[in-house]
């Protein structure tokens, strides 16, 4: 069935160092790949998405990449924060779904001060 | 511009009881989905509903239901609580039907069932 991976499930990392989180999905047919950061107690927040004619987009010290081919893509956070300490989710849409997401099992990062 | 708004944030039933939870969209937003969240089993899919409609629906007994109103506002019901039902449920709103527009979630309800 339609899934999607991620890896790792923990992660832990020193205040300025960079962090890499993956994921990989079942349907090469997807063409929308959202991130979402999740603080505990609070809503899931959309903090980047790459649609599949674009293979890296960036925004400040987040970014996204995109590998069609190999049918990943992962999250790289830059110059880590306390503050960027959350559970990480990344999703996809498969095709033919309208507009399910269906998520990763999440990354729980913490940036070490 | 005021956020997905889902009401209440909290709620306790017993098993056997039904249960109706709210969520309010972005202003402009004609999308909605809901979604589970549990510890076990991550964020799991609901339904979606555009323009009244619904038009996805996941893997999830009959017991769950929703409907969406001409403001674009949604509710979803569960009938025959069961312990397992116990989670966080979250709304989300996109602005129109593509599946490629951001989803924006709100807070959630979390429902426990004694």
């Amino acid at each position: 069935g339609e899934n999607v991976e991620q890896h790792p499930s923990t992660l832990s990392v020193q205040e300025g160092d960079s962090a890499v989180i993956k994921c990989t999905y079942s349907d090469s047919a997807s063409n929308y790949f959202p991130w979402y950061k999740q603080e505990l107690g609070k809503r899931p927040q959309l903090i980047i998405d790459i649609r599949s004619n674009v293979g890296e987009k960036k925004d400040q010290r987040i970014a996204v990449t995109l590998n069609k081919t190999a049918k990943h893509f992962s999250l790289h956070i830059t110059e880590t924060q306390p503050e960027d300490s959350a559970v990480y989710f990344c999703a996809a849409i498969f095709k033919g779904s309208a507009r399910q997401l269906t998520f990763g099992s999440g990354t729980q990062l913490t940036v070490l001060p | 511009k005021a956020g997905v708004t889902q009401t209440p944030r909290y709620l306790i039933k017993t098993r056997g009881q039904q249960v109706t939870l709210s969520c309010s969209p972005i202003s402009g937003h004609r999308s909605v989905s809901w979604y589970q969240q549990t510890p076990g089993q991550g964020l799991q899919f609901l339904f979606e509903y555009f323009s009244e409609t619904q038009r996805n629906k996941g893997n999830f007994p009959g017991r769950f239901s929703g409907r969406q109103f001409s403001n674009s506002r949604s509710e979803m019901n569960v009938s025959t609580l069961e312990l397992g039902d116990s989670a966080l449920y979250l709304c989300a709103s996109s602005l129109h039907g593509d599946s490629n527009q951001p989803q924006h979630f709100g807070d959630g309800t979390r429902l426990s069932i004694l």
